[in-house]
């Protein structure tokens, strides 16, 4: 059973809609992350999260909105979309914030900005 | 926070022992090494972290250079399986991690 559910697993948007990305963690973990990957860049870390409390925040657009309305769950809002915006995001999480090199990552979601 | 340089790709046959290096001249006493995995599509995954000497655990083994300022992941056996590109990453620990994920090193591996 997947650990690391991310929802949708594939999404195509038009410039300037609004999408949520879904992230669930069923590993018992305190603290989640999310990261972006696109063809121009390598992973690059966005966010972290400890008891769904914002402890880092990495991305310089405040399109950008991470929501945390459980312990186990991480979404993240983009508004505004770009084209840009297109990469494949991924949640991770790892047992608590002071562990957070130890972290385990899920299977993403595909975002694409038309 | 240091720089690592990783060579872009590498190829082996299944069987073989596989070493994939990265260097790290400006790693910083309080900094770590970490080495991931990503196969496409999928999220990176955890190999192995170290500080100094030598690290091993069930999937590799980790060396570093007596200055850290080079290590070496070493991946006994692999198979096709193995087909990843393996990152490099040297950051803080714990609460300060902040990892910074480079282009890493696509490993190929024939049959």
């Amino acid at each position: 059973d997947p650990k690391i559910i991310q929802k949708p697993k594939y999404l195509v948007a038009v410039t300037g809609s609004e999408k949520i990305l879904i992230c669930e963690q069923y590993l018992g973990h305190n603290a989640m992350y999310w990261y972006r990957q696109s063809a121009k860049k390598p992973l690059e870390f966005m966010f972290s999260y400890s008891y769904q409390k914002l402890m880092d925040n990495q991305t310089a657009s405040s399109r950008f909105q991470p929501q945390s309305s459980k312990k186990n769950h991480l979404d993240l809002q983009i508004t505004a979309l770009k084209p840009d915006d297109s990469a494949t995001y991924f949640c991770a999480s790892s047992q608590d914030w002071e562990g957070a090199d130890t972290q385990y990552f899920g299977p993403g979601t595909r975002l694409l900005v038309l | 926070l240091a720089k690592t340089t990783q060579p872009p790709s590498m190829e082996a046959y299944e069987g073989q022992e596989v070493n994939v290096s990265c260097s790290h001249t400006n790693i910083a006493t309080s900094e770590y090494i970490y080495w991931y995995r990503q196969v496409p599509h999928q999220g990176p995954q955890f190999i192995i972290q170290g500080y100094k000497d030598y690290v091993v655990n069930e999937v590799a083994s980790l060396f570093i250079s007596a200055d850290r300022k080079l290590s070496t992941l070493s991946l006994p056996w692999v198979s096709l399986r193995d087909a990843a590109v393996y990152y490099c990453i040297v950051t803080l620990s714990g609460g300060n991690y902040k990892p910074t994920f480079g282009k890493g090193t696509s490993l190929v591996v024939h049959p």
